[in-house]
């Protein structure tokens, strides 16, 4: 079956600016987390969206948003770009709930540079 | 706060030597659960294993094996016989309460392992 896909999978954006990434889960698939990873604070995470609406959150300033679509899949919003936004996003993909097999899926991420 | 330790930031060894990577953490829960996860070059974090706090039993999957010590806090993976293609960035990852998403968990910095001929 098809992989976790996200796009695009590079972007250059300049300061000030905002971006709109995208993640499509795998078929079935009604949960969405996100992550940042940088070199100076590792993986850290973003939200989850589950069904549409967004069940968990981390320690992100309000400039960055998500939302789910009735497919399931997912978008991450950035306004206002800092120089500090440049990572690599990645989102997974599961089920949503607990069980055998149930476990997440990670997208090859979006790599995000900000000028 | 939960927290997790991965100390070697890097390791390097030759083909068929077997290695350790280790891996502490810190949790005030009784319930929890740990995670395996290897980066390849190419950027996906590919799962390997989950273990709740409730089963301290190793694990053994092919070269891969997993000593989970709730003593010492500990959740340490060995490859045995190391191949090139384990060259990757591996990640202990730590959840408090899971449901089965990949919902707050939180990360070690990594071990980055370089195998070579």
């Amino acid at each position: 079956k098809a992989g976790v896909t996200q796009t695009p999978r590079y972007l250059i954006k300049t300061r000030g600016q905002q971006v709109t990434l995208s993640c499509s889960p795998i078929s079935g698939h009604r949960s969405v987390s996100w992550y940042q990873q940088t070199p100076g604070q590792g993986l850290q995470f973003l939200f989850e969206y589950f069904s549409e609406t967004q069940r968990n959150k981390g320690n992100f300033p309000g400039r960055f948003s998500g939302r789910q679509f009735s497919n399931s899949r997912s978008e991450m919003n950035v306004s206002t770009l800092e120089l500090g936004d440049s990572a690599l996003y990645l989102c997974a993909s599961s089920l949503g709930f607990d069980g055998p097999n149930t476990e997440a899926f990670f997208g090859q991420g979006t790599r995000l540079t900000v000028v | 706060a939960q927290k997790v330790t991965q100390a070697q930031t890097e390791i390097s060894v030759v083909e068929k030597e077997d290695v350790t990577l280790d891996c502490v953490y810190e949790t005030r829960d009784t319930t929890y659960y740990l995670f395996w996860y290897k980066q390849p070059p190419s950027g996906e974090l590919v799962f390997l294993i989950r273990r709740n706090s409730f089963d301290e039993q190793n694990e053994i999957s092919g070269r891969y094996s997993w000593n989970f010590q709730k003593s010492t806090s500990s959740f340490n993976f060995t490859i045995t016989a190391s191949q090139v293609v384990d060259s990757a960035v591996y990640f202990c990852a730590l959840s408090e309460g899971y449901t089965g998403t990949a919902s707050k968990l939180t990360f070690g910095t990594g071990t980055r392992l370089q195998v070579t001929l």
